[in-house]
């Protein structure tokens, strides 16, 4: 059974970097022509997805987090990163990563983690 | 951006009773509409794909409908487990967008 972990600081300043990690665990990252994404989702309002990457390394963002994201694979770890820069208050959220199917949904997510923006 | 508009906000019902949510797009996805099921607490679970395919496991009075602008979620009879927020995505174009969500309480 697949299963992915989001792990990364709970708390970032204003004006630094939230850097998560999802392991994915029960099967290779690099197998079954899947792509992977980043979704938030802030306190008590609903989801919002990040963006995607697959497996030739090809990514897209929302666009109004481009300029500050970056979501990259390590294959010798199994594992997808999502970096967001220059955070604000408004980036508290808790932050899912999933598995994009081939038909281009998200059937496998993490349990999710909570990023605090905060001083 | 295709935005994706969900109603109503908030559906009150009773167990055994039939859910009928609501989705509409900005523009036509085709059927190129997801729904997922976000228990408090818990991370999303794919229900249904490409409109009207249940994901693996989930259970028959699941059901969906719809193609182009107008979708819907149906819950031929609701169990306690049921009651929870729902969520329709596209993958029609990029970025993926989702709707607001649909929660589903217990009357």
């Amino acid at each position: 059974q697949l299963q992915l972990q989001e792990s990364g600081s709970g708390l970032v300043k204003p004006s630094q970097t939230l850097s998560l990690t999802c392991a994915v665990s029960g099967g290779s990252i690099t197998s079954g022509g899947y792509s992977w994404s980043w979704i938030r989702q802030p306190p008590g309002k609903g989801l919002e997805w990040i963006g995607y990457i697959d497996q030739s390394g090809y990514t897209f963002y929302i666009p109004s987090l481009k300029s500050r994201v970056t979501i990259s694979v390590d294959r010798s770890k199994n594992q997808f990163s999502l970096r967001l820069t220059s955070v604000t208050a408004a980036d508290t959220a808790v932050y899912y990563c999933a598995r994009v199917s081939s038909n281009y949904e998200m059937d496998y997510w993490g349990q999710g983690t909570l990023v605090t923006v905060s001083s | 951006e295709i935005v994706l508009t969900q109603s109503p906000a908030t559906l009150s019902l009773s167990r055994g009773e039939r859910a009928t949510l609501s989705c509409r797009a900005s523009e036509s996805v085709y059927s190129h509409l997801a729904w997922y099921q976000q228990k408090p607490g818990q991370a999303p679970r794919l229900l249904i794909y490409d409109a009207s395919n249940r994901a693996t496991g989930i259970p028959a009075r699941f059901s969906g409908s719809g193609s182009g602008t107008d979708f819907t979620l149906t819950i031929s009879s609701l169990e306690p487990e049921d009651f929870a927020v729902y969520y329709c995505q596209q993958r029609r174009n990029w970025p993926r967008t989702f709707g607001q969500g649909t929660k589903v309480e217990i009357k």
